[in-house]
């Protein structure tokens, strides 16, 4: 699976766009890049998932170069609901055959009144 | 919109003790998964379960653990003798096919409480 790095943290205020960039340098040609929202003490939700160049849906944009060793989630005009941690998640299928997702720490982005 | 059920909410147990957490998949999804977070950590896979038996496992999941499909809805988690250390939310999750670009469904979570 490849690795990725995203940022600990951000801040934003209500009305602003976030911006969250996550790096994946070794992902590989069968990889979809795929974002989760967590709210505290709830399940983690799909966002979007993207292969190459831009997808957005209703909750989100995502942006990938052409080279795919990094993307971009983008949330527009955030409001305090967007609260949630954010996970970048790249891989494809596992020894088994089966997928099973590996999250790391994510990005806690906290929206400001 | 269907959607990934769990009970209890929330299970308190002694140490020592049994715990069955029940999760109802969305009727239509043949891949299962439980994860787990302990609080303030990252989200961990235990196992993955498809055509009634499991496909991975994590090195968390020992022989403690163990899953179940019992009937055509239902999938359980149990942990045979709790310890301290499995106090965490676990989450349950399913999907339709298993691959990279396949959502997985969450369910709401089971905290679970080992005093």
């Amino acid at each position: 699976l490849a690795k990725t790095t995203q940022p600990i943290s951000m801040d934003s205020y209500e009305g602003q766009e976030v911006n969250i960039t996550c790096s994946h340098n070794n992902i590989a040609t069968n990889d979809y890049i795929t974002w989760y929202q967590q709210f505290p003490s709830q399940g983690p939700r799909f966002i979007i998932q993207g292969y190459k160049t831009k997808v957005t849906n209703e909750v989100a944009s995502l942006f990938i170069p052409a080279d795919r060793k990094s993307s971009t989630l983008s949330l527009p005009r955030v409001s305090l609901s967007d609260t949630a941690v954010y996970y970048c998640l790249v891989g494809g299928t596992s020894r088994s055959n089966d997928y099973k997702l590996s999250f790391g720490a994510g990005t806690t982005v906290t929206v400001r009144a | 919109e269907p959607e990934v059920t769990q009970t209890p909410s929330h299970q308190v147990t002694q140490m020592g003790q049994e715990v069955i957490l029940r999760c109802v998949p969305i009727s239509n999804h043949l891949y299962f998964y439980w994860y787990r977070q302990i609080l303030g950590q990252k989200v961990e896979f235990l196992v993955s379960f498809y055509n009634n038996e499991i496909s991975e496992k994590s090195e968390i999941f020992d022989d403690q653990f163990s899953v179940e499909r019992p009937d055509g809805s239902n999938f359980t988690l149990k942990i045979r003798s709790t310890k301290l250390e499995d106090s965490a939310m676990y989450f349950c999750a399913s999907t339709e096919r298993a691959s990279s670009y396949n959502e997985q469904f969450f369910g709401p979570g089971t905290r679970l409480t080992v005093l």
